[in-house]
């Protein structure tokens, strides 16, 4: 079956540190990927998606490459801000109806 | 306007009793979905509904039963509480293909005591 494997967290980075979080993927098929955020007490937001090899997502910093090679979807944002501390979901979809597969979830701890 | 909305957000309840959480979309999408993320903050999918017909039904016990009165909206009835039950349930929404995203509710944070 589909499965998403993400490091583990806690990550704690200072503020204006480069932050990577790797994300790998076991699929068939060519599932479509995710990255979402969970701020303390919300819903899950998309943050971006790629839906095809050497797809590159993109949003408020971050960015995530689609790369089918080495089947990973890492997520990189060059500068964190107090701001993106949150929890991140690599996250899924390999087959009809849309259902996501989520990996665990790293937190993201921002210090200033 | 919310495009995905959730009631209650907080439900505290003894075991043994029975409780239900409603979902409204206004995003005009077809398919709708529950999921449980658990103490650890893992999600899992429970179940998909698309146009009023259940098409994901994943291993989750009987007492659980999803009805989806029109496409825009999907409930979840949770029959004879447990302590295990204790989760945060989300709605979400989407157009059901694979190369789109979904759109989630605010989460109801069920305690069972």
């Amino acid at each position: 079956g589909n499965s998403v494997t993400q490091m583990e967290g806690p990550v704690t980075l200072s503020e204006e540190a480069f932050l990577t979080i790797n994300c790998t993927y076991t699929a068939t098929g060519y599932p479509s990927l995710f990255w979402y955020v969970q701020y303390p007490g919300e819903g899950l937001q998309l943050l971006l998606k790629a839906t095809k090899a050497d797809d590159k997502g993109s949003n408020k910093g971050f960015e995530a490459t689609y790369r089918k090679e080495t089947t990973s979807f890492h997520l990189e944002k060059g500068s964190v801000q107090v701001s993106d501390s949150a929890v991140y979901f690599c996250a899924l979809v390999g087959d009809s109806w849309g259902k996501l597969q989520f990996g665990a979830g790293t937190q993201v701890v921002v210090t200033p | 306007d919310t495009a995905v909305s959730q009631t209650p957000k907080y439900l505290v309840t003894q075991m043994g009793n029975d409780k239900s959480i409603k979902c409204e979309q206004n995003l005009g999408h077809d398919t709708m979905y529950w999921y449980k993320q658990d103490s650890k903050k893992f999600l899992k999918i429970m179940f998909s509904y698309n146009n009023k017909e259940l098409i994901i039904n994943e291993t989750v016990p009987n007492r659980f039963s999803p009805k989806s009165p029109d496409k825009a909206h999907l409930n979840l009835h949770i029959n004879s509480l447990e302590l295990g039950d204790s989760a945060v349930y989300f709605c979400a929404s989407s157009s059901g293909r694979m190369n789109t995203e979904a759109f989630f509710g605010q989460g109801t944070r069920l305690t069972v005591v």
